[in-house]
């Protein structure tokens, strides 16, 4: 079973504007992750945030953890037509399990 | 820098075929993982190597395999194809020494099992 899940599953919006989307997981974590992926292309790291990091930024990008809620969101300000794609968060729960657990995904597309 | 290079790029194969994808990671990363996309499953695990050792596999039957050589160079190999293996087969790396950091993602190769 997924371990995130992102929230809306597709979300359009106008150029300039801002897009926000949300990740829920359900077991703890040792991090957290945000990928883009353009058209069924290869996923693009984004962002990391830590368990223990409440806020990270990065460019136009604004990442928030709630590891009460086990929640994150992804802000992207002043959205681009190229920031149209998919959008993933993706948790790992650290020690030896070496592997990402993936959402769904959010489909942003940005109209110019 | 090169990237992570994946080949083929797409593939077509007949129900019962096996095939054989193959990775070339990121030079001097020594973590390489797979993942299988489609629409209704979306990303899952397939396994993750780490100098030529699986350190984790995820919940696919036996059919999917894979393994990893002594120059980081990783190949997942399906057996017996079904209907249901076609998916985008992405493989990543990673430098693989502080647990699960940043992955570089290679373009994919898009299996049609017919």
């Amino acid at each position: 079973s997924q371990q995130g899940e992102e929230d809306p599953q597709a979300l359009s919006i106008q150029e300039g504007e801002n897009a926000t989307m949300n990740c829920s997981y359900k077991t703890s974590i040792n991090n957290l992750q945000w990928y883009r992926q353009n058209s069924g292309r290869g996923l693009v790291h984004l962002i990391l945030i830590r368990s223990n990091e409440r806020e990270k930024h990065s460019g136009r990008l604004r990442v928030t953890l709630d590891t009460s809620k086990k929640s994150s969101s992804l802000l992207i300000t002043a959205s681009r037509a190229a920031d149209t794609a998919s959008y993933f968060c993706a948790t790992d729960r650290g020690g030896s399990n070496y592997k990402l657990t993936f959402g769904k995904g959010t489909l942003l597309t940005v109209n110019p | 820098k090169a990237g992570v290079t994946q080949t083929p790029r797409y593939l077509i194969k007949t129900r019962g075929q096996q095939v054989t994808l193959s990775c070339s990671p990121i030079s001097g990363h020594r973590s390489v993982s797979w993942y299988q996309q489609t629409p209704g499953q979306g990303l899952q695990f397939l396994f993750e190597y780490f100098s030529e050792t699986q350190r984790n596999k995820g919940n696919f039957p036996g059919r999917f395999s894979g393994r990893q050589f002594s120059n980081s160079r990783s190949e997942m190999n399906v057996s017996t194809l079904e209907l249901g293996d076609s998916a985008l087969y992405l493989c990543a790396s990673s430098w693989g020494t502080s647990g699960m950091e940043k992955l570089f993602f290679g373009s994919g190769t898009q299996l049609s099992v017919l």
